[in-house]
């Protein structure tokens, strides 16, 4: 069965330190990954995908993610995290039958 | 260019009363789904429609939930008879295509039963 885990349910960071959010995935296949972002109230907005070829993707506000299969991982980055990036990060992997498999998600916490 | 749509953004019930939440998707959008969000909790999946069909709906509990989405106007999610376990955030999603192009997501309908 498809499974996504984010082993960390909270992160807390200081301001123009470097951030990675775990992220975990049971799938059969090639899975297709996201992240995506929840500010409080809010819906959600996507960071990045990955569908295939090259496994390290780009994505906006200055964020990147790591797909590697060995580990069953698509672990989130950023070299120097912002205070406007204090949010609810999700993890997905899209499945067939058209649904996306959430994490339960890791809340950012930046100090100054 | 508008994104999803959603309202309304709040909604108090009394149990036992019914809940309407509406969704409109992305211009263009054909694909909608619909999730839940428990509090502390992840996204879940609930169903999925296309233009007057529901493709998935294994999501969705057996009993008091239905959507649709007809050919003209929004996605209606209904939630009949509520109870306090429904209080929650729903979310709706559009896609152009299928799942492969990611998601736009609405702002939610925070759902609170009394």
């Amino acid at each position: 069965a498809q499974s996504v885990t984010q082993p960390d349910i909270h992160i807390t960071v200081s301001e123009g330190a470097s951030l990675e959010l775990r992220c975990n995935y049971s799938y059969g296949a090639t899975p297709y990954l996201f992240w995506y972002v929840q500010s409080p109230g809010q819906g959600l907005q996507l960071l990045l995908k990955y569908f295939s070829g090259d496994t390290l993707v780009q994505g906006i506000k200055g964020f990147e993610a790591e797909f590697k299969r060995s580990q069953s991982s698509f672990n989130l980055r950023k070299p120097s995290v912002h205070w406007s990036d204090a949010a609810e990060y999700f993890c997905a992997v899209g499945a067939t039958g058209n649904q996306f498999y959430f994490g339960t998600g890791t809340s950012l916490t930046v100090i100054p | 260019n508008a994104g999803v749509m959603q309202n309304p953004r709040h909604l108090v019930r009394r149990r036992g009363q019914e809940a309407r939440l509406r969704c409109s998707p992305v211009k263009g959008h054909s694909h909608v789904y619909w999730y839940r969000q428990l509090p502390e909790e992840g996204l879940k999946f609930m169903v999925y429609l296309q233009k007057e069909n529901i493709i998935d709906e294994s999501g969705m509990p057996k009993e008091r939930f239905s959507a649709e989405f007809p050919k003209e106007g929004p996605s209606i999610l209904r939630i009949q008879q509520v109870v306090r376990g429904d209080s929650a955030a729903y979310f709706c999603a559009s896609s152009p295509r299928s799942y492969e192009d990611p998601y736009t997501f609405g702002s939610g309908t925070r759902l609170t039963v009394v």
